[in-house]
């Protein structure tokens, strides 16, 4: 089925401990995008890839790394966990990063920091 | 800075019509979206508005108006599913989404 995976669907997570959520599509898009999104909030973009192999800073990149090895994967790294990162992370993607470009999302990881 | 303005709550009885409000102020337009997210869930896509005027799509429908910087999303004979939030973003100049904190629509029988 085509779309997009999210790896795990649900974790807590000690203060100070390194985390990887996965993030997988396989609609072949190029630009693929992880965002935060926090009661009385919008979507935040944390930071996105516009092509395998290129990523960028969204607006709360602090505390995050991404990587885009090849088109289907981009995994989000918090290297050392903190309380003000709890929330739910949703990965999405999209063919292009210009012109009409409609963003499919992932179920969405939600992460409790303790 | 930039800004994306809806309101949070709404409740509307099933079977009726709803009007959701979006304005925004952002560097730079390239497109207007609405999306639906049910609690818990992902958000989906919905409309797409790039020039002024209305779009309908079934039962949805979504209006622009770029001089003015204003949007809404109109749902006709409202069913118990449509109970979700409904969140507005702005493609801005860098072609990145800008989003609202969303509407919250609750359907009553």
């Amino acid at each position: 089925i085509a779309g997009i995976t999210q790896a795990p669907t649900s974790q807590i997570l000690a203060a100070g401990r390194r985390m990887t959520l996965r993030c997988t599509q396989d609609m072949r898009h190029n630009a693929m995008y992880w965002y935060r999104q926090d009661l009385g909030l919008g979507l935040r973009l944390i930071h996105y890839s516009n092509t395998a192999g290129t990523t960028g800073k969204g607006e709360v990149p602090d505390g995050y790394s991404v990587s885009r090895a090849n088109t289907d994967d981009f995994p989000l790294t918090l290297a050392s966990a903190v309380p003000s990162q709890t929330s739910v992370y949703f990965c999405a993607s999209s063919e292009a990063s210009s012109g009409t470009d409609t963003q499919y999302f992932g179920p969405g990881t939600r992460l409790t920091v303790l | 800075g930039q800004n994306i303005d809806q309101p949070t709550e709404m409740t509307a009885t099933e079977g009726a019509i709803v009007q959701i409000n979006c304005t925004y102020q952002t560097s730079g337009f390239n497109g207007l979206f609405w999306y639906q997210q049910h609690a818990g869930e992902a958000p989906t896509f919905l409309s797409y508005n790039v020039l002024d005027g209305l779009e309908e799509k079934g039962r949805f429908s979504s209006f622009l108006s770029r001089s003015k910087g204003y949007s809404y999303l109109l749902l006709k004979e409202l069913q118990m599913k449509d109970s979700a939030s409904y969140l507005c973003a702005v493609q801005d100049s860098n072609y990145q989404l800008i989003w609202g904190a969303g509407t919250k629509l609750i359907i009553k029988p």
